[in-house]
């Protein structure tokens, strides 16, 4: 099985901020990394699709890199609706067992 | 507009049973994989199943393995999770989300990449005696 590992679980910054947030895999998953946002009582969001192609509405202060076991999520500026728990999920895994990092739950300073 | 819509939640005594439905509208429901994702109070995302659009490939996490049984019916635009020995660790939101497939052909390197990119708002399973 692949584990996902997120870091740091928690992040406190202000609007304005530049923040990453970190994806580690167990073992190489190529580009296969999928991120969402997710705020208190609601569904997720898909943000970033194939680590770093960015989904269709989603802000262009959202940004995604990386390859093999490391990944990044940046935001360029911090703005108030960003304030939520973010998730890193793999898709490369066969058979279809598509799992997701523990989270990260950024918050304002 | 698309949406997914689950219902079907509700207070279940430790080794009940419970079914869950996701009703897909606006898309072509039969063309997509599906999913069922669960959140515990508290605590982050779990995958728990994926089905393939025909019904014929079905994938579980470990934990769910023989008591959990994803399905649909296309010509009603479905989706199900039977939900057999509950477990108290069983209580969570439940959330349905469709599986989207991106191809990208560059040269001769080709890649299929899924993500969930349309979920539902979630149906909760209470686990309790």
């Amino acid at each position: 099985d692949i584990q996902m590992t997120q870091s740091p679980s928690s992040l406190s910054a202000s609007v304005g901020d530049r923040v990453t947030i970190t994806c580690r895999a167990s073992q190489s998953i190529s580009n296969y990394l999928n991120w969402y946002q997710q705020k208190p009582g609601k569904a997720p969001k898909l943000l970033i699709y194939a680590a770093s192609s960015l989904q269709s509405g989603v802000p262009s202060r959202f940004g995604g890199s990386g390859s093999g076991t490391d990944f990044t999520l940046t935001i360029s500026s911090l703005q108030p609706e960003d304030f939520a728990t973010y998730y890193c999920q793999q898709s490369y895994s066969t058979p279809p067992e598509y799992t997701f990092g523990q989270g990260t739950k950024l918050e304002i300073k | 507009e698309v949406q997914l819509v689950e219902s079907g939640g509700g207070l279940v005594q430790p080794g009940g049973s419970l079914r869950l439905s996701c009703a897909a509208s606006g898309f072509t429901f039969s063309s997509y994989w599906m999913s069922w994702v669960r959140q515990a109070p508290g605590k982050g995302l779990e995958w728990v199943a994926n089905i393939k659009q025909d019904g014929g490939e079905k994938y579980y996490v470990d934990s769910v393995k023989g008591r959990f049984t994803i399905s649909r019916d296309n010509a009603k635009n479905s989706l199900y999770l039977q939900m057999n020995s509950l477990r108290a660790e069983d209580t969570a939101v439940y959330y349905c989300a469709r599986l989207t497939l991106y191809f990208h052909s560059s040269g001769p390197h080709r890649a299929y990449y899924y993500y969930m990119d349309v979920w539902g708002k979630g149906t909760t399973v209470t686990v309790s005696s």
